[in-house]
């Protein structure tokens, strides 16, 4: 089965501070992504890779930054966290092998900004 | 962007019923893929049912089934048989183009006993 992990299932910071949420996914998956969900506005895209180094902005990239250094890790930044920052963040991936290949979905984290 | 709507925040069915959860897009492309995904309470996306836009016959996965309409560009999600277990969130969702999906506002369904 495809597991896709994520660092923290809940995450308390100041405004303010770097915050660093985690991705990892076990299944060679080319690309990945981040999404933020919020109620009312189901899932909307940040950020997504479809290779090491990659990145492309999504419908939302203010505010964040992205890092792939490896395959299987995608990395999720905010410079510096602001209270219209908290809500939970999902991550996915998915492979490269058509337009068929639904996305792998994490936990996710809530991220709640003091 | 293409926009994904889902007119219905939430939604109730006894249990044993059938229910439909609508869902209707935007799009200007010939070939795309439509997803519905469901959210338990634990948070985590499960994957439920795709229809490629190419597909002549709805999708069906076990009690899920897709009622595509092309020309209406809807793609209604019907639950069969519903189960206290079907309670979640429900997302509708299509491809981009780049890889991404976009996804509806989502529609809440509780199973009622």
């Amino acid at each position: 089965d495809v597991k896709v992990t994520q660092s923290s299932r809940y995450l308390v910071k100041r405004t303010g501070e770097k915050v660093f949420l985690e991705c990892v996914q076990d299944m060679d998956h080319e690309n990945m992504f981040w999404y933020r969900q919020d109620p009312g506005l189901g899932l909307r895209l940040i950020y997504f890779s479809y290779d090491v180094k990659m990145k492309e902005k999504g419908d939302i990239p203010e505010g964040y930054s992205v890092s792939r250094e490896k395959k299987e890790r995608f990395s999720l930044i905010l410079e510096s966290a602001s209270t219209n920052q908290t809500s939970m963040y999902l991550c996915a991936s998915s492979p490269n092998s058509g337009i068929k290949e639904t996305q792998y979905f994490g936990p996710g984290t809530r991220l709640l900004v003091l | 962007a293409q926009k994904i709507t889902q007119t219905q925040p939430g939604m109730f069915v006894q249990e044993k019923e059938a229910v439909t959860l609508d869902c209707t897009y935007d799009t200007s492309d010939q070939s795309y893929g439509l997803f519905w995904y469901k959210q338990p309470s634990s948070g985590e996306m499960i994957f439920l049912i795709y229809q490629g836009s190419y597909d002549e016959q709805n999708a069906t996965e076990g009690r899920y089934s897709l009622n595509f309409q092309k020309a209406r560009k809807s793609a209604n999600l019907v639950i069969s048989a519903s189960q206290l277990g079907d309670s979640a969130m429900y997302f509708c969702a299509r491809d981009t183009g780049r890889r991404a999906l976009t996804f509806g506002s989502g529609t809440r369904l509780q199973v009622q006993p």
